[in-house]
């Protein structure tokens, strides 16, 4: 299986500050990478595919980057409707599997 | 506009079984696969596996080899999972969530259903 393998865990931050978030695959995955962002008590959303692809809807402060084995996800000034937990997953292969998670809170 | 609609919430003993269901509108049934994805109380996500809505094809992640099956019914657009022998571990929030085309390029999941808590407690 892929593992994937996010840091930070959580992180705190100021209203505006620039953040980012990594995501480490086991072994290569192209741009199979996707971002999902669940807001407290939420369905995950799907907020990045492909690796660097915002869905539609998405506000344009988020960007994500990578592909083989190394992925970002970065949201250019901090909102407070940004706090959530992020996961990325690879869609790449079976069993298709997801970062443990990072916290953004608001500093 | 797509939608998937997922049955209440349960409570069972340990080592009982759940079916939870999955109905899907909005979009042609066959048209893409589904997956399982669960997420215990404060923990983060853990795909279960997926159908393919066309074959009933199906393919599981190991940790619940033996222990899942997940079907669908053509006639009602509806998926299904069971999980058998359940312990309190599998006390989470099951969802269901709409993936790739079938016979098309891989996607991610990008529509879920909202969630059904299965509490499994003696």
């Amino acid at each position: 299986d892929i593992q994937m393998t996010q840091s930070p865990s959580s992180l705190s931050a100021s209203i505006g500050d620039r953040v980012t978030v990594t995501c480490r695959a086991s072994q290569g995955i192209s741009t199979y990478l996707a971002w999902y962002q669940q807001k407290p008590g939420k369905v995950p959303e799907l907020l990045i595919s492909a690796a660097s692809s915002l869905q539609s809807g998405a506000p344009s402060r988020f960007s994500g980057s990578g592909s083989g084995t190394d992925f970002t996800l970065t949201i250019t000034s901090l909102q407070p409707e940004d706090v959530a937990t992020y996961y990325c997953q690879q869609y790449d292969t079976a069993p298709r599997t997801f970062g443990q998670g990072t916290k953004v809170e608001i500093k | 506009q797509v939608q998937l609609v997922q049955s209440g919430a349960e409570v069972k003993n340990p080592g009982a079984s759940v079916k939870v269901s999955c109905e899907t509108s909005g979009y042609t049934f066959t048209a893409h696969y589904i997956h399982w994805v669960r997420q215990a109380p404060g923990q983060g996500l853990e795909w279960m596996g997926w159908t393919n809505p066309k074959s009933g094809d199906t393919k599981y992640s190991e940790t619940f080899q033996g222990r899942v099956t997940m079907t669908r019914d053509t006639s009602t657009s509806t998926f299904y999972m069971e999980l058998k022998r359940l312990t309190s571990d599998d006390t989470a929030l099951y969802f269901c969530a709409r993936g790739s085309p079938v016979g098309g390029s891989r996607r991610p999941s990008d529509y879920w259903g909202q969630g059904t808590l299965v509490t499994v407690s003696s």
